[in-house]
């Protein structure tokens, strides 16, 4: 199975503040990357596809980045609405995994 | 508006069975592929099973191949989870979601989940 590991566990940030969330795979998986945003209580929103797609209605802060094993999750401008625990899957070979969460909390 | 609404959860004991239905609505359900994802209490996320838009292609993860069944009736726009010889291990709150129109397994669109619980 291809491993999913995400950095860091948890993020402390200001409004207004940039921050970014990493996700490592174990193997090259061609930019076969998704990220979501699961809100408290909530069921996980698609944030971003193919590594660098930004799904329909998604704010234009948000953005994804990366190739190979390394992929990256930009928040730009932070806002109140953005806290949430933010995940990264792999869609290039079964089973389709998960990184273990980012929990993004304001300062 | 895309709708997908999970049922069918409980406290069940170990060994014995839950089917889970996903009633669909919004969307032309036949022309997506959909899956069943799982989260542990607090815990991460967990794919779970895929079918096609047919429902002649299924896929499991390994744990659950042989004691789950993923099936879908296109005429009433349902998904359906048939959970047999369950263990504590299964616990979780399972999500119905939908497949990206390519086909692609990642999930545009997911149910609010519901809540299953192994417990004697």
């Amino acid at each position: 199975d291809i491993q999913m590991t995400q950095s860091p566990a948890s993020l402390s940030a200001s409004l207004g503040e940039t921050v970014t969330i990493e996700c490592l795979a174990s193997e090259d998986i061609y930019s076969n990357l998704a990220w979501y945003q699961q809100k408290p209580g909530k069921s996980p929103q698609l944030l971003i596809y193919y590594a660098n797609s930004l799904n329909d209605g998604v704010p234009s802060r948000f953005s994804g980045s990366g190739s190979g094993t390394q992929y990256s999750l930009k928040i730009n401008s932070l806002q109140s609405e953005d806290v949430s625990i933010y995940f990264c899957q792999q869609n290039y070979d079964s089973p389709w995994t998960f990184g273990g969460g980012t929990k993004l909390e304001l300062k | 508006e895309v709708q997908l609404v999970e049922s069918g959860g409980g406290l069940v004991q170990p060994g014995r069975s839950l089917k889970l239905s996903c009633a669909a609505s919004g969307f032309t359900f036949s022309n997506y592929g959909m899956a069943w994802v799982c989260q542990a209490p607090t815990k991460g996320l967990e794919w779970v099973a895929s079918i096609s838009t047919g429902g002649g292609n299924t896929y499991y993860r390994d744990s659950v191949k042989g004691r789950f069944t993923i099936s879908r009736d296109n005429a009433k726009n349902t998904l359906y989870l048939q959970m047999d010889s369950l263990r504590s291990e299964d616990t979780a709150t399972y999500y119905c979601a939908r497949r990206d129109y390519s086909g692609d397994e990642y999930f545009d669109y997911w149910g609010q989940g519901v809540m299953v619980t192994v417990s004697s």
